[in-house]
């Protein structure tokens, strides 16, 4: 166990809806990562926040957004879904914004269909 | 093309056999390598990180650099069958302040009892 919870685990929903996503991150890390994982574009980097403040972003879509609240909490929220969102969805998070070792979560699978 | 290659497999090998994993890159700012280990519908899980060229062991597991070559690689001693998932490289640039790893495709690998 990572330390590193997200919820829910398994999301079921239609095309065009929203979801959120929700991680918190390992005690004592500043740093939440988001990835999506899918079989044809394998672990993508999405987003980073540091603190409560976006620090980088990857392949995002501008569909897709991402927080940090000042609990250190994190959620990513997917709108106007397609059917090529569906994937896993990953939070890791590690003790400061230039670590080496971040952990990850164990997922948020979403299907949509 | 990608900016991190790796094998898909699958790769299937008796117990106790040594197995070696494989990524190339192309982008030559990558300075620090990885590799997760990830079960079926879990999390990844760092295995070893190194910024150098030349070999890092960690009991079983030895992590090779070779950045002349910009080819990395993982070998696995006296495989077991807990060994079996998917492993993963990942890569970083040192400079910045965030780590935005990049990720191989993954190889699937079962050890066979």
């Amino acid at each position: 166990d990572s330390g590193v919870t997200q919820t829910p685990k398994h999301l079921i929903t239609a095309t065009g809806q929203r979801v959120t996503l929700r991680c918190s991150p390992r005690s004592g890390d500043l740093s939440v990562y988001w990835y999506q994982q899918s079989l044809d574009q394998g672990l993508q980097f999405l987003i980073q926040y540091y603190n409560g403040e976006e620090r980088a972003k990857g392949n995002i879509l501008e569909r897709f957004s991402a927080q940090q609240f000042p609990d250190l909490h994190s959620e990513l929220n997917l709108s106007s879904l397609e059917l090529g969102d569906s994937a896993l969805y990953f939070c890791a998070s590690s003790v400061d914004e230039g670590t080496d070792t971040q952990y990850f979560g164990p997922g948020t699978r979403l299907t949509v269909l | 093309q990608k900016e991190v290659e790796q094998d898909p497999g699958p790769l299937s090998v008796p117990e106790g056999a040594i197995v070696s994993l494989n990524c190339t890159y192309s982008n030559s700012a990558f300075q620090y390598f990885m590799w997760y280990r990830q079960y079926s519908r879990k999390g990844p899980e760092l295995l070893m990180y190194t910024y150098s060229s030349g070999n890092k062991e960690d009991g079983r597991f030895t992590a090779q650099v070779d950045k002349s070559s910009k080819y990395i690689s993982l070998f696995i001693r006296d495989s077991q069958p807990s060994d079996s998932a998917t492993y993963l490289c990942a890569m970083s640039p040192l400079r910045g302040s965030a780590r935005q790893l990049t990720f191989g495709s993954g190889t699937q690998l079962t050890v066979l009892p």
